[in-house]
């Protein structure tokens, strides 16, 4: 999990109602991301963040909303708008290079009742 | 557009085998390729990254070959122990973007 924490690991919601995903790092990567993982299907690209103040649409972005204030801090917000929104969520950082590794936080696994 | 298979949801192999991993890939032509680790309920872990012009990659028990021509790559682990049981997946750079695309994971059970 290294220098990234997400918080809390387990979620409980009501339907109709929003949700942010807390996701903080230490490790002073400029790109942080947002992914979504459902059983037997890869993780998706929710939205990402290349620098403070900016961030872009991922794969599956609709029902979703994020900020990026400060460099430690992108946090995600489950939006009512969100259909199937019970899933596992994890963020990560990538470290500066071509090669585009990514380091993982520990994830948040959100479920809505 | 992309696509990544990785060959089998599960795979069971007996403790000191060799198991072997496949991720294969369509319509594109990555310069590099990553395979990552998870552990149930955990956030991914990265292992290794090949390049392109590398047909090879080594880092203790761990093996990546990366056939460009085939658009394939195999994940080896040697001598398996039950502490390699985890889901293992690949990852490609999406075409275009500064983001990953990854596989669904392979589910690795070495059986002591």
């Amino acid at each position: 999990d290294g220098g990234i924490t997400q918080s809390p690991k387990y979620l409980f919601r009501k339907e109709g109602q929003n949700v942010t995903l807390s996701c903080e790092q230490n490790l002073n990567h400029d790109a942080m991301y947002w992914y979504r993982q459902d059983p037997g299907q890869g993780l998706r690209l929710i939205y990402y963040s290349q620098i403070v103040n900016d961030f872009q649409k991922g794969d599956i972005a609709e029902g979703y909303s994020v900020s990026r204030e400060k460099k430690e801090s992108f946090p995600l917000t489950v939006t009512s708008a969100q259909k199937n929104p019970t899933a596992f969520y994890l963020c990560a950082t990538k470290k500066e290079g071509p090669y585009n590794e990514q380091f993982f936080g520990p994830g948040t696994r959100l479920t809505v009742l | 557009s992309q696509k990544i298979e990785q060959n089998s949801e599960a795979l069971n192999i007996q403790e000191g085998k060799t198991a072997t991993l496949t991720c294969n890939y369509t319509n594109y032509s990555p310069a590099y390729l990553q395979w990552y680790r998870q552990d149930p309920g955990r956030g991914p872990v990265f292992l290794l990254l090949i390049r392109e012009n590398e047909k090879e990659k080594r880092k203790e028990r761990l093996k990546v070959t990366f056939d460009t021509t085939l658009k394939q790559s195999l994940f080896h682990i040697t001598a398996s122990q039950p502490a390699d049981s985890a889901t293992y997946l690949c990852a490609l750079p999406q075409t275009g973007a500064n983001n990953l695309f990854f596989g669904t994971g392979t589910r690795l059970t070495v059986i002591p």
